[in-house]
């Protein structure tokens, strides 16, 4: 086991494109979480996996985000109509639990042109 | 609300010079906080926790309550210790949702 991967790395899209994003986790750890970072910002919480369930979501994830985790494992994050203000860097994140702190991937980079 | 404050966006020393990172946090409940690093071309990493009271390269961060800060420390800071440093609290509820600061950019000249 690697580590969290992130694919792919950069992804350059046409405003109004649908755009997929996948994350492989830690395999033994159950908690997943997508963050989203601009420039000169910290990462802000997108949403929150345990296993498969969804169990939270930001007010940031609009109606044309959507993530996945369908098996407890990988997970997808997809961004509809895409806009340019979608554009940064999404990172991915996995833990065991909630004390130890989390393991990021190396994130994918999204440009809106 | 439940805030992280990371007051300075660059700090550089010299090589040698004793390093302290700040962060403040607003949170009304028994905060866990992180200090994450992000070297050069790398990705984002866990530095330490301050429920493990660990030193971890050489750094160290107390949890004063009543300042309600968790300040980055260092006696003698080295060359590879540029970065950015990201203060994170996780607050209420049991998801481990991070709510992180803006970032310090510590920059050590030689």
């Amino acid at each position: 086991d690697t580590g969290v991967s992130q694919d792919p790395r950069h992804k350059i899209t046409k405003r109004g494109q649908n755009v997929t994003f996948r994350c492989d986790p830690i395999s033994e750890h159950n908690r997943l979480y997508w963050y989203r970072q601009t420039l000169g910002q910290g990462p802000e919480f997108l949403t929150y996996f345990q296993n498969e369930a969804q169990l939270e979501k930001s007010r940031l994830l609009s109606d044309r985000f959507s993530a996945e985790r369908p098996k407890g494992s990988f997970s997808t994050l997809e961004i509809q109509r895409t806009e340019q203000g979608d554009s940064a860097m999404y990172l991915c994140a996995s833990s065991r639990d909630r004390a130890n702190g989390y393991t990021f991937g190396s994130g994918t980079r999204l440009t809106v042109v | 609300a439940q805030r992280v404050t990371q007051p300075e966006k660059l700090l550089s020393v010299f090589k040698g010079a004793p390093v302290e990172l700040k962060c403040n946090y607003s949170y009304s409940g028994s905060p866990e906080l992180f200090w994450y690093v992000q070297y050069s071309r790398q990705r984002l990493q866990l530095l330490l926790r301050h429920i493990s009271r660990e030193s971890i390269k050489g750094f160290t961060a107390d949890l004063n309550k009543g300042e309600t800060s968790f300040h980055l420390k260092k006696p003698f800071a080295q060359e590879e210790d540029s970065a950015m440093y990201y203060c994170a609290l996780s607050g209420s509820g049991n998801t481990g949702k991070l709510i992180f600061g803006q970032g310090t950019t510590l920059q050590v000249k030689p």
